[in-house]
């Protein structure tokens, strides 16, 4: 039972045009959600997030929108640059299981041209 | 110096070998988690601990044990690994704390890979 699915498991885009990573979820109890960067031989790192209790946050390029109705959120990249290729999850936590653990989508591998 | 340190980096074992993989922090923090991530799954959860006296089973804790010798360390055996055990595994840690409390801060990973 996958209750974070990314659908796409890669992504290129042009650098300079923006990137839309979407991830989707089932678990209505989920109500804070990440996203964290991987680049190869190194482990994830955290990039943004988001509570339930809004539907965007910000910073600098990177902007994460969340649609509760649709269960759904998208990364949003502007302008692209070569040094965003990586492998991005989207991970989404719930209160109820002390707010700790994270349940994570299967990664999307973003590949931003020159 | 890394906040998050796993060793060993790679290891290539046998069918039936006993692993352990280690993790130590230096970030302060309660909680630590090891996952393991295949091709095409995402990370999933094996087990974690919120303190020294606290272990948990994750998602997938069959044919793994855990070990939490002090704030700082949280190990990871195979006490008899298998080949579907290849994969990387990576260990995690997080802070009690409120705003902060679901942001994990990740080791480099150990690449295992059993034979």
């Amino acid at each position: 039972d996958q209750q974070v699915k990314q659908n796409s498991p890669s992504l290129s885009v042009q650098e300079g045009r923006i990137s839309i990573l979407n991830c989707d979820y089932t678990n209505s109890m989920f109500d804070y959600f990440l996203w964290y960067k991987k680049y190869p031989a190194e482990g994830p790192t955290f990039l943004i997030s988001i509570s339930s209790i809004k539907d965007k946050n910000e910073d600098g390029r990177f902007t994460v929108f969340l649609n509760k109705s649709a269960k759904h959120l998208s990364l949003h990249i502007v302008p692209s640059q070569p040094g965003d290729s990586a492998v991005y999850f989207c991970a989404a936590s719930a209160r109820e299981t002390s707010g700790s653990r994270l349940t994570f989508g299967e990664g999307t591998q973003l590949t931003v041209n020159p | 110096d890394a906040d998050v340190t796993q060793t060993p980096r790679n290891r290539i074992t046998k069918t039936g070998k006993r692993i352990m993989l280690e993790c130590s922090q230096t970030k302060g923090h309660d909680r630590m988690y090891w996952y393991r991530q295949d091709p095409g799954l995402g990370l999933q959860l094996i087990y974690y601990s919120f303190d020294v006296k606290d272990i948990n089973k994750g998602e997938i804790s069959d044919g793994y044990s855990v070990s939490r010798q002090a704030q700082a360390k949280f190990s990871l055996s195979l006490e008899s690994a298998i080949p579907n055990q290849t994969a990387l595994y990576f260990c995690a840690t997080s802070d009690r704390g409120t705003r902060s409390r679901n942001e994990q801060f990740f080791g480099p990973g150990t690449r295992l890979t059993v034979l």
